[in-house]
């Protein structure tokens, strides 16, 4: 079946740690994204990618860092230089074009011991 | 500023209840989407919309262009409703902003 596949489902983290998070996709789509979900708020952009070798900042880039070498994957970093990491993250995909929806993986949960 | 608001945040039903859920938003967009979000946290897509109606079983989305607003309809609600239900705009640079989410609960 296809998919998008985030990886672990739980992740915790000690101060000064970086951590990496990992989306995989199978579903052949050009554009993937990273969002955070935090307690009453909406989905906020960290990256996103809309093709191989190239991605952009989204609203709250600063202390995370991205690489998109392959079309399936999409792994998001989280640096030390994230002062408040603890959060639910979500990786989606979708097919460029207007109308085309998002895909989104189960999320990862992160916090730090 | 690209403002989604939803209401209401958090709505309690009986079962069979008809359920309404809105979504207002500021600025002009290529289209309005509506999204489940489960206990576990995965998301799913339910509607797409860039104008009027849409119908899939019991839930119905619709869209007034002219007055930024969204609707989402369950008819017959029931327990296995419970979710968390997302309005999420999209603009033509392939972004897209999310409102904060209405929690339903739907009591047997």
């Amino acid at each position: 079946d296809g998919g998008i596949t985030q990886s672990p489902k739980y992740l915790f983290r000690k101060e000064g740690q970086n951590v990496t998070l990992s989306c995989e996709q199978n579903l052949n789509h050009d554009a993937m994204y990273w969002y955070r979900q935090d307690p009453g708020q909406g989905l906020r952009l960290i990256y996103y990618s809309q093709i191989v070798n190239d991605f952009q900042k989204g609203d709250i880039a600063e202390g995370y860092s991205v690489s998109r070498e392959k079309k399936e994957s999409f792994p998001l970093t989280v640096t030390s230089a994230q002062k408040n990491p603890t959060a639910f993250y979500l990786c989606a995909s979708r097919n460029r074009g207007l109308g085309q929806p998002q895909h989104f993986g189960d999320g990862t949960r992160l916090s730090i011991l | 500023k690209n403002e989604v608001e939803q209401s209401p945040q958090n709505l309690t039903a009986q079962e069979g209840e008809f359920i309404t859920i809105n979504c207002s938003y500021s600025v002009g967009i290529s289209a309005l989407h509506w999204l489940q979000q489960h206990p576990g946290g995965g998301i799913v897509s339910l509607f797409m919309l860039s104008s009027g109606k849409k119908k899939h079983g019991r839930l119905i989305a619709t869209i007034n262009i002219q007055e930024k607003h969204s609707s989402l309809h369950i008819t017959a609600s029931h327990p296995r409703d419970s979710a968390v239900y997302i309005c999420a705009v999209q603009f033509p640079i392939d972004q897209f902003y999310f409102g904060t989410g209405t929690s339903l609960t739907v009591i047997p």
